[in-house]
């Protein structure tokens, strides 16, 4: 268990809906990181928080967004959901911006 | 760009027998180098990492990696596999821009199957 939690473990809704994944860090941790694992595209960085502030994008969607709130828990929005949407999405976290990222066992959303 | 080439998608090994797993990565300086596994239903867990210093690099459950700058590899190996170790392996770098360890660029992975 690297502490990282994430919910819910699975998600199943329909095409055009709009799904929010919840991610808590390991206590003590400042930087949340969200990536995207799907068959065709493997593992793809979407977007990093650092104590509540966007400090780098990856291969996000205009339809997706994210937040890290004041007590650090991060939120991954998806939106306009499309079949090519359904992943299984990670979170990870870790102290700073330069100490080893722990993953959690991710989410995966399916959209029929 | 960036970028990391895991050139076999699928290896097999014996029990008991070694294991190589290689890694090919682009980058413009010095690289940050992971190496990942990924059970079936799990998330990742970090094996090994290479900042600088001893190219040799030791990690969790007994592998090791050993970083080439002049081949641009990072290859995992292990001396005698174990029937757990069957899992999926990923290789990454971490990115130029943001400069974390969690800001990384993976390969496509290789899964590993051990046969008795």
């Amino acid at each position: 268990d690297s502490g990282v939690t994430q919910t819910p473990k699975h998600l199943i809704t329909a095409t055009g809906q709009r799904v929010t994944l919840r991610c808590s860090p390991r206590s003590g941790d400042l930087s949340v990181y969200w990536y995207q694992q799907s068959l065709d595209q493997g593992l793809q960085f979407l977007i990093q928080y650092y104590n509540g502030e966007e400090r780098a994008k990856g291969n996000i969607l205009e339809r997706f967004s994210a937040q890290q709130f004041p007590d650090l828990h991060s939120e991954l929005n998806l939106s306009s959901l499309e079949l090519g949407d359904s992943a299984l999405y990670f979170c990870a976290s870790s102290v700073t911006m330069n100490t080893e990222a722990f993953f959690g066992q991710g989410t995966r959303l399916t959209v029929v | 760009a960036q970028s990391v080439t895991q050139p076999d998608i699928h290896i097999t090994v014996s029990e008991g027998a070694s294991l190589e797993l290689r890694c090919n990565y682009s980058y413009g300086a010095t690289p940050y180098l992971f190496w990942y596994v990924q059970s079936p239903g799990q998330g990742l867990q970090l094996l090994l990492k290479y900042f600088s210093g001893d190219t040799l690099v030791q990690g969790i459950k007994g592998f090791e990696a050993e970083f080439k700058r002049s081949q641009s590899s990072f290859n995992l190996r292990k001396p005698s596999v174990h029937w757990s170790d069957a899992a999926e392996y990923f290789c990454a770098v971490g990115a130029e821009y943001g400069g974390s360890q969690g800001n990384l660029i993976f390969g496509k992975g290789t899964k590993l199957s051990v046969k008795p």
